[in-house]
């Protein structure tokens, strides 16, 4: 079935360092790809999509690009702040459910050190 | 644009006992979703409404899960009798789109 694979954290990073979180996912066809972010307290934001191959979404100094030919998804920021520390979902929209049956990862946790 | 709202924000109950969560969606968004996050672990899907009509709710464990949305606004989760194993995360999200999902805050449960 369709699943979705992320690290494992935590990650522990110091300010202005560069992030990468590794992302692949299992599906047929295109599904929509999605990152997600929760905050300590909150519920689950959309940080960015892609909805087809080689697309990158991208949203506050984060990017990921839809990499069809090695099924991956992966977070990337230049440089994290103290503010990014949360966790971050990987997730899949497959195409043969309508368009909505969304499949997370596990989640990464982020830790941004000062 | 209010969020979602989800009451309470952490509840908790011994064994046994009755427990329901509320959610209050988006104004407009038709599509309801109720997760369990488990600690550690990302959403997983319990039932989704379409409206007022439960379009998927075949992860929902009918025996002691049920859940309703009588408008096709606000909608009620609730277990009876809650067990050790419940205790986790519910989460209510709401969509316009069918696509992005927007997430309320959660209720923690505990049950001891």
């Amino acid at each position: 079935g369709d699943s979705v694979t992320q690290m494992e954290g935590p990650v522990t990073l110091s300010e202005e360092a560069f992030l990468t979180i590794n992302c692949t996912y299992t599906a047929t066809g295109y599904p929509s790809l999605f990152w997600y972010v929760q905050y300590p307290g909150e519920g689950l934001q959309l940080l960015l999509k892609a909805t087809k191959a080689d697309d990158k979404g991208s949203n506050k100094g984060f990017e990921a690009t839809y990499r069809k030919e090695t099924t991956s998804f992966h977070l990337e920021k230049g440089s994290v702040q103290v503010s990014d520390s949360a966790v971050y979902f990987c997730a899949l929209l497959p195409l043969n459910t309508g368009g909505f049956k969304t499949i997370f990862g596990a989640g990464t946790r982020l830790f941004v050190k000062a | 644009e209010a969020g979602v709202v989800q009451s309470p924000r952490y509840k908790i109950i011994e064994k046994k006992q009755p427990v329901a969560f509320w959610c209050n969606p988006i104004s407009g968004h038709n599509t309801l979703y109720w997760y369990l996050q488990n600690l550690g672990q990302g959403p997983e899907l319990l039932i989704r409404y379409e409206n007022e009509e439960a379009v998927d709710d075949s992860q929902l464990p009918k025996d002691r899960f049920s859940a309703e949305r009588l408008k096709g606004v606000d909608s009620t989760l609730k277990i009876q009798p809650a067990e050790l194993g419940d205790s986790a995360v519910y989460l209510c999200a709401s969509s316009r789109d069918k696509e992005t999902q927007y997430f309320g805050p959660g209720t923690r449960l505990l049950v001891l």
